[in-house]
């Protein structure tokens, strides 16, 4: 399968409790991004990468969440002190240079209790 | 701060009912408009990108068209398989794409 991965797909938590998602992209996409989609409502971005710098970080991303991509490859997204509100589908997508064609994974779907 | 908007939230149609859904924009230098598509529990599935008021793009059953404030999704005789969530996002500058909150699409039998 050469698509975006992400894992875990499901995730249940307790509050305060950290939680890491990681994503591995299509290999040879030089970008990769992370949003955020609640229910009903449409892919939030969080942050973008090209190569292995983030570039470009949300208002939304609290200094409770941070974002790696080491080497260039796949990248983790951590949230510290997970609150109910952090409750979402967390989605990484890919893309080969600077374009709009997003390539998505399936998303890891987080639920803090 | 780029906004898009997106109409009707929900929309049935009869098997063969074409229609059109409608993406209103508000962007600052418009780089893109893009369409997805996302089927329950999946990632959006990318469908068109238009640079430009006037541009169109087809592909099977549908058509996007572009103004400078708005764009629209043609779904012509659709099938139940088309049944999905239909996103449009803009992009105005930087790396990041603005998504509306989406079109709930049911085609039936």
């Amino acid at each position: 399968d050469t698509g975006v991965s992400q894992d875990p797909r499901h995730k249940i938590t307790k509050r305060g409790q950290n939680v890491t998602f990681r994503c591995d992209p299509i290999s040879e996409h030089n970008r990769l991004y992370w949003y955020r989609q609640t229910l009903g409502q449409g892919p939030e971005f969080l942050t973008y990468f090209q190569n292995e710098a983030q570039l470009e970080k949300s208002r939304l991303l609290s200094d409770r969440f941070s974002a790696e991509r080491p080497k260039g490859s796949f990248s983790t997204l951590e949230i510290q002190r997970t609150e109910q509100g952090d409750s979402a589908m967390y989605l990484c997508a890919s893309s080969l240079g600077e374009t709009g064609e997003l390539f998505f994974g399936e998303g890891s779907r987080l639920t803090v209790l | 701060e780029d906004q898009v908007t997106q109409s009707p939230e929900a929309l049935r149609l009869q098997e063969g009912e074409s229609s059109s859904l409608n993406c209103s924009y508000t962007v600052s230098g418009l780089r893109g408009l893009f369409w997805y598509r996302q089927d329950p529990g999946k990632g959006p599935e990318f469908l068109f990108t238009l640079y430009s008021a006037g541009e169109e793009k087809e592909k099977e059953r549908l058509k996007a068209t572009l103004t400078k404030k708005e764009s629209f999704l043609h779904i012509t005789a659709p099938k139940p398989e088309d049944s999905a969530t239909y996103l449009c996002a803009v992009s105005g500058g930087g790396n990041k794409l603005t998504f509306g909150t989406g079109t709930q699409l049911k085609v039936e039998l």
